[in-house]
């Protein structure tokens, strides 16, 4: 059963800071490792989709890699702003099924 | 630019009452999704549908729940007789094509209340 793991449950940093998010998952079949940001009370605005092929994704001041056989995905944010504050999500997409099996998310708080 | 809408944003409900959530996809997506949210915890996924069936349901989704396209543009999902338990944040989720490239776009979910 795959289980989606995130460290760190939470983090704090000064505005302009970069800073980088970890994921793991336990089994590697998968098609998708997918990033997601949730405010408060929200609905989940998708990020970054990286395909089990590709190594790297990036959109702005984002950037997410995926490293498939060692079970770990990183989102690195770049020049963090205050608006970056949210709950973090990563999610893999199955190969067996396309479901998507999330992680508990990382609190983001960017101090301006 | 094209998105996932829910309806209601909240639904309040007795225990053992019926409710119904409904969802509108983007248009040209093919596979739609439930995923529901219990607050404090992860997201977790109830269950898939493509080509007018489901493809497939996690063991939350036992026989009081149910979903159907009626018609071209709304998904719902039915819940016959709520429990406590079932509060939580419901989201919809559609995506393009097969599994293997398609990002999944999420509503802004219906909070249920289940009282």
């Amino acid at each position: 059963k795959q289980e989606v793991t995130q460290i760190p449950a939470a983090l704090s940093v000064p505005e302009g800071e970069n800073l980088v998010l970890n994921c793991s998952f336990t089994d590697s079949a998968i098609y998708n490792l997918q990033w997601f940001r949730q405010d408060p009370g929200k609905g989940l605005t998708s990020l970054l989709l990286i395909q089990s092929s590709q190594r790297e994704q990036t959109s702005g001041r984002l950037n997410a890699s995926l490293d498939k056989s060692s079970g770990r995905s990183t989102l690195y944010i770049a020049a963090s702003q205050p608006g970056d504050s949210a709950t973090y999500l990563c999610a893999a997409e199955m190969e067996y099924g396309n479901k998507l099996v999330f992680g508990a998310g990382t609190i983001l708080r960017v101090k301006s | 630019e094209p998105e996932v809408t829910q309806t209601p944003s909240h639904q309040v409900t007795q225990m053992g009452q019926e409710v119904i959530l409904r969802c509108v996809p983007i248009s040209n997506h093919l596979y739609f999704y439930w995923y529901r949210q219990i607050l404090g915890q992860k997201v977790e996924f109830l269950v898939s549908f493509y080509n007018n069936e489901i493809s497939e349901k996690s063991e939350i989704f036992d026989d009081q729940f149910s979903v159907e396209r009626p018609d071209g543009s709304n998904f719902t999902l039915k819940i016959r007789s709520t429990k406590l338990e079932d509060s939580a944040m419901y989201f919809c989720a559609s995506a393009q094509g097969l599994a293997g490239g398609n990002e999944q776009y999420f509503g802004p979910g219906t909070r249920l209340t289940v009282t």
